[in-house]
């Protein structure tokens, strides 16, 4: 286990559902990331928190919503998918100095979201 | 454009024998570059991290290299193992903030 847990494992939803998917890190570090895993693709770096601050949103339609309430939670709140959407969405965490992102980072199992 | 290129065809070699896996970029001068291990169904596990002046880093059976004129990273699996058999994804930093650009990846089998 890498310390980094994200529930559900796996979720199938409708266009129209609202769904959202949670990750918790267990590690002390206080950057969390969501990254997108499509078949054939490489991983897409979605969203960036820092200290619970927001600093980078990668170009993502608005049908994901992040959320950090605090440095060891992240949420992705879902709505209005499209099939396209369907991938593996994996968070991961690191260690932030000085508000500095550290290297490595540490990944959760994903979250297999297949939108019908 | 900048890009970051593994082999996408699948490595396959026999027990015993060291794995050699490539990773070219682009459009990089990146400070450092990262190598991640990923099983089916798994998030990536890190496994070695590399600076741009040093040519070359050991763990264990792993080792990887690092050629900035090149742009180019080599990562070594010596006495390969088919515990081994995983994808192994390159990653680098392009503006040295955490925010990772990965490969997609090259899987590699491991025959006993």
């Amino acid at each position: 286990e890498t310390g980094v847990t994200q529930t559900p494992r796996h979720l199938v939803m409708g266009m129209t559902n609202k769904k959202s998917l949670k990750c918790e890190q267990h590690l002390g570090h206080n950057a969390m990331y969501w990254y997108k895993q499509s078949a054939k693709k490489p991983l897409e770096l979605m969203f960036v928190y820092n200290f619970k601050e927001q600093t980078e949103n990668n170009s993502v339609p608005s049908r994901f919503s992040p959320e950090c309430p605090n440095s060891s939670h992240l949420f992705l709140h879902l709505h209005t998918l499209q099939p396209e959407d369907s991938a593996l969405y994996l968070c991961a965490s690191s260690q932030a100095l000085a508000g500095v992102l550290a290297h490595e980072q540490y990944f959760g199992p994903g979250t297999r979201l297949t939108v019908t | 454009s900048q890009k970051i290129e593994q082999n996408s065809e699948a490595l396959n070699i026999q027990e015993g024998k060291t794995a050699t896996l490539t990773c070219n970029y682009t459009n990089y001068s990146p400070a450092y570059l990262q190598w991640y291990r990923q099983d089916p169904g798994r998030g990536p596990v890190f496994l070695l991290l590399i600076r741009e002046n040093e040519k070359e880093k050991r763990k264990e059976r792993l080792k990887v290299t690092f050629d900035t004129t090149l742009k180019q990273s080599l990562f070594h699996i010596t006495a390969s193992q088919p515990a081994d058999s995983a994808t192994y994804l390159c990653a680098l930093d392009p503006s040295n903030t955490g925010k990772l650009i990965f490969g997609q990846g090259t899987t590699l089998q491991v025959k006993p």
